[in-house]
């Protein structure tokens, strides 16, 4: 168990330049999920991917966001045209199933400055 | 709208002692919940959990309170070490809701100190 890897780990960006991340999950994880979490917040959804079909998109999820996780392994999540309101902490997760039934592993996160 | 609250930002303990870390919910429809523990420049992690067909559940040195009349449940580290000393969140999900969606509270920072 290698745990749940993020990269980058920091990113700072110009406003209106697109920026993407990757997370590799736990190798036999199905189940992956994107957080972000703003300075004094507990982290907040934004969408899971079972396998590599993506169930579920949280609202926080604007058109500027895509993620991807195309053979089911790792995931991207690409922020297009970025704004200051996008700086935050996002973080990646991965299970072996549900989160009533497997804890989620979260990686460290990758901290994303919009400047 | 908060559904996951914890009032502490801040909690400090001496080592040895009895932490107890609180968190209230609004959504009646939450029936899972789980403590996560976040040190800084790291990820959270996993601590315990309880389903709402319990009232405690206990694991090692951490034990989780619920009590679903007064949508509250508890956290109680004992005995508190050093090591102990983070940012402790606490999370819900709901019968029937999504798969992925873990609703957090903005998370009390514990410091123990020696």
């Amino acid at each position: 168990d290698t745990g749940v890897s993020q990269n980058p780990r920091h990113k700072i960006t110009k406003r209106g330049q697109n920026v993407t991340f990757r997370c590799d999950p736990i190798s036999e994880h199905n189940r992956l999920y994107w957080y972000r979490q703003t300075l004094g917040q507990g982290p907040e959804f934004l969408t899971y991917f079972q396998n590599e079909a993506q169930l579920e998109k949280s609202r926080l999820l604007s058109d500027r966001f895509s993620a991807e996780r195309p053979k089911g392994s790792f995931s991207t999540l690409e922020i297009q045209r970025t704004e200051q309101g996008d700086s935050a902490m996002y973080l990646c997760a991965s299970s072996l199933q549900g989160v009533r039934v497997s804890p989620l592993h979260f990686g460290n996160g990758t901290r994303l400055t919009v400047t | 709208d908060q559904q996951v609250k914890q009032n502490s930002p801040s909690l400090s303990v001496q080592e040895g002692r009895i932490s107890i870390l609180n968190c209230d919910y609004t959504n009646s429809m939450f029936d899972y919940f789980l403590w996560y523990k976040k040190y800084p420049a790291e990820g959270p992690t996993f601590l315990i959990s309880i389903s709402s067909i319990k009232d405690k559940n206990e694991d090692g040195r951490f034990t989780v309170f619920l009590n679903k009349s007064a949508k509250h449940l508890s956290l109680h580290i004992v005995p508190s070490q050093p090591g102990d000393s983070a940012v402790y969140f606490c999370a819900a999900t709901e019968w029937g809701g999504s798969q992925g969606n873990l609703i957090f509270g903005k998370g009390t920072k514990l410091s123990v100190k020696p």
